[in-house]
């Protein structure tokens, strides 16, 4: 089955302690990225990947670092959260190439990780 | 300043009653628009694409339309039903390629409540 799985999905930490969302897909996808939502707000991106061994810095990217060695893989880190971090994070994945010759840029979503920092 | 609105905010209509959500873009130069459905609790799932040549395409109960020229997006949902209680999220693609491949801009979203 195509997914993109998180985890942890939910975690209670604090302040400074630091921690890592595992993300991963398994559909050979080439470009991959980290949001969060915030109530009112909607998806903001935090940071992306277009392919293996290249991240770039999205809308809200303090904070937070990323990194890109495996295709599937793709970790979100918070060195030393905050409270300001306390979100739901969503990573996804997309193809860079189209079905059929088509590009329809149609993101994949993971199930989300709901962190608390306290 | 590219901006995608959404309206209402959130919606509360009767089981098996039809409703209208409304999508205003200000991207510019158009590439596509989608329409996601999330779920309490769940990561955002395609519905539906609308490239600029498309003004109407169904998925199921499920409609959405597009004018170009205006700019706005509606997604008709025809005899509601209890599992289409959901948050509805409106994101548009830009022509414009950034480092990142062409740029998204997504809405607040429309939290709809289907009730008995």
């Amino acid at each position: 089955e195509a997914q993109v799985t998180q985890n942890p999905r939910y975690l209670i930490t604090v302040t400074g302690k630091k921690l890592t969302v595992t993300c991963s897909q398994n559909m050979n996808h080439e470009y991959m990225s980290w949001y969060r939502q915030d109530p009112g707000l909607g998806l903001r991106q935090i940071y992306y990947s277009m392919n293996v061994e290249a991240t770039d810095k999205g809308d809200v990217p303090e904070g937070y670092k990323v990194s890109r060695k495996e295709k599937r893989n793709f970790p979100l880190i918070l060195e030393s959260p905050s409270p300001n971090q306390t979100s739901l994070y969503f990573c996804a994945s997309s193809s860079s190439r189209g079905q059929g010759g088509r590009y329809t840029g149609e993101l994949f979503f993971g199930e989300g990780s709901r962190l608390t920092v306290l | 300043k590219n901006q995608v609105e959404q309206s209402p905010q959130s919606l509360i209509i009767l089981e098996g009653k039809n409703c209208t959500l409304q999508c205003n873009y200000t991207v510019s130069p158009f590439s596509n628009l989608r329409w996601y459905k999330q779920d309490t609790g769940r990561g955002p799932v395609s519905l539906t694409i609308m490239t600029f040549s498309e003004n109407t395409k169904s998925n199921g109960r499920y409609t959405a339309t597009l004018d170009a020229d205006t700019k706005q997006s509606s997604l008709h949902i025809t005899a509601s039903q209890l599992s289409d209680s959901a948050s509805y999220i409106c994101v548009v693609r830009s022509l414009i390629l950034t480092g990142g491949g062409n740029k998204l801009t997504f809405g607040t979203g429309t939290q709809l409540k289907v009730e008995l």
